[in-house]
């Protein structure tokens, strides 16, 4: 079992839905969780972390955790075509561990 | 206020050769995370340093080393470099590394020929 999974891609959404980007970990003694988002050819792009159980909204995303079903997730409300890109989730126990990525796609 | 610095931005490499490559961190932060992403295996974590030490190891062999100065400032180094060694390899700076964020520099991307 890999430690951090996500649901496999892509993902296309139609321009101003919601983009919903699962992710669960294997470690349950992990405390830090954070949302990265990587376009084409660059570096992963903070977006959210997230350490107690429950939502934590920023603007139009919403990171949720649950760690009884050690599980995160990302919304996108009003996805835009800008939000078209990679998206890593990261579990962090005595290291950063990334996921394999979300691609997602945004159609105008 | 001046984000993570990777230098040199792109390198390439013979077999055989060895590469250092550089990382300062934001400025205060104290610890540095190297990564190596490449297409097939994703973001894959290769060492962690705070103060000067190496805190944490990933699984990769023994031609990956790093360090990290005083200053905060690290590098890792590649000997003997293989093909399979070509990939884009990201720092990441935190401020102490325990349940804070970490934020990556653009990267260097190494090729080896």
């Amino acid at each position: 079992q890999k430690e951090v999974e996500q649901n496999s891609g892509p993902l296309s959404v139609p321009e101003g839905a919601i983009a919903s980007l699962n992710c669960t970990y294997s470690d349950r003694v992990s405390q830090s969780f954070f949302w990265y988002r990587q376009y084409s050819g660059k570096s992963p792009e903070l977006i959210m972390s997230i350490y107690s159980n429950g939502d934590k909204e920023d603007g139009r995303f919403t990171a949720q955790l649950n760690k009884a079903s050690q599980y995160v997730s990302l919304l996108i409300r009003d996805s835009q075509p800008s939000d078209s890109a990679t998206y890593l989730c990261a579990v962090r126990n005595d290291k950063v561990i990334f996921g394999p990525g979300t691609s997602l796609s945004v159609i105008p | 206020k001046a984000g993570v610095t990777q230098t040199p931005r792109y390198l390439i490499k013979t077999r055989g050769q060895q590469v250092t490559l550089s990382c300062s961190p934001i400025s205060g932060h104290r610890s540095v995370s190297w990564y190596q992403q490449t297409p097939g295996q994703g973001l894959q974590f290769l060492f962690e340093y705070f103060s000067e030490t190496q805190r944490n190891k990933g699984n990769f062999p023994g031609r990956f080393s790093g360090r990290q100065f005083s200053n905060s400032r690290s590098e890792m180094n590649v000997s003997t470099l293989e093909l399979g060694d070509s990939a884009l390899y990201l720092c990441a700076s935190s401020s102490t590394g325990r349940n804070t964020e970490a934020f990556f520099g653009q990267g260097t991307r190494l090729t080896v020929v």
